[in-house]
């Protein structure tokens, strides 16, 4: 099986520019979260989505947006970009069930300028 | 507060001798505990996972973790470590009713002496 992937893989942003990263998930699975991991704050849950529905948010502002599509990758937004925003963006996926075993991608890096 | 603390943020051990890190979380009952090990620029591996049953899992690449209910304790060890096994681990926990996702500590960076 093809293990989780995230494009693009590095991603160089102006101060004001939103920003759209997509994750495809592993073949059947039906549940995808985000992470961003900072040298700061470590890594912070964004959000999950299941079956094309948020199920749970983390503590980010409205700025962080995310969607799942029918086949199961998600994307996920950001807006206004803000020099605090330059992270590792990480994407795990999982069966959803609530044992929570959760595979995540390479990540994607965004350096916000 | 719940909480995952990986009291350890360095840790420098020579190749071949054994290796622990420490993991305690604080929730009201028992989550379930991961470990997942980050090389640099990278994804996380996950390492093992404990849901119940026999206290002492394997996971892969020679670690083993072991689950102490009355210290809330999920440390993870290795016999004999390996120059690969330089990474940073991070030991993470799931409880459906904090909010169905993973929480994760602080993480611990290992650096191997040849």
């Amino acid at each position: 099986k093809a293990g989780v992937t995230q494009t693009p893989r590095y991603l160089i942003k102006t101060r004001g520019q939103q920003v759209t990263l997509s994750c495809s998930p592993i073949s059947g699975h039906r549940s995808v979260s985000w992470y961003q991991q900072t040298p700061g704050q470590g890594l912070q849950f964004l959000f999950e989505y299941f079956s094309e529905t948020q199920r749970n948010k983390g503590n980010f502002p409205g700025r962080f947006s995310g969607r799942q599509f029918s086949n199961s990758r998600s994307e996920m937004n950001v807006s206004t970009l803000e020099l605090g925003d330059s992270a590792l963006y990480l994407c795990a996926s999982s069966t959803g069930t609530p044992d929570g075993e959760q595979y995540f991608g390479p990540g994607t890096r965004l350096t916000v300028t | 507060a719940q909480s995952v603390t990986q009291p350890d943020i360095h840790i420098t051990v020579s190749e071949g001798a054994s290796l622990e890190l420490r993991c305690n979380y604080s929730y009201g009952a028992t989550p379930y505990l991961f470990w997942y090990v980050q090389s640099p620029g990278q994804g996380l591996q996950l390492l093992l996972k404990y849901f119940s049953g026999d206290t002492l899992v394997q996971g892969i690449k020679g670690f083993e973790a072991e689950f102490k209910r009355s210290q809330s304790s999920f440390n993870l060890r290795k016999p004999s470590v390996h120059w690969s096994d330089a990474a940073e681990y991070f030991c993470a926990v799931f409880l459906k009713a904090a909010g169905n996702k993973l929480t994760f500590g602080g993480g611990t960076r290992v650096l191997v002496k040849p």
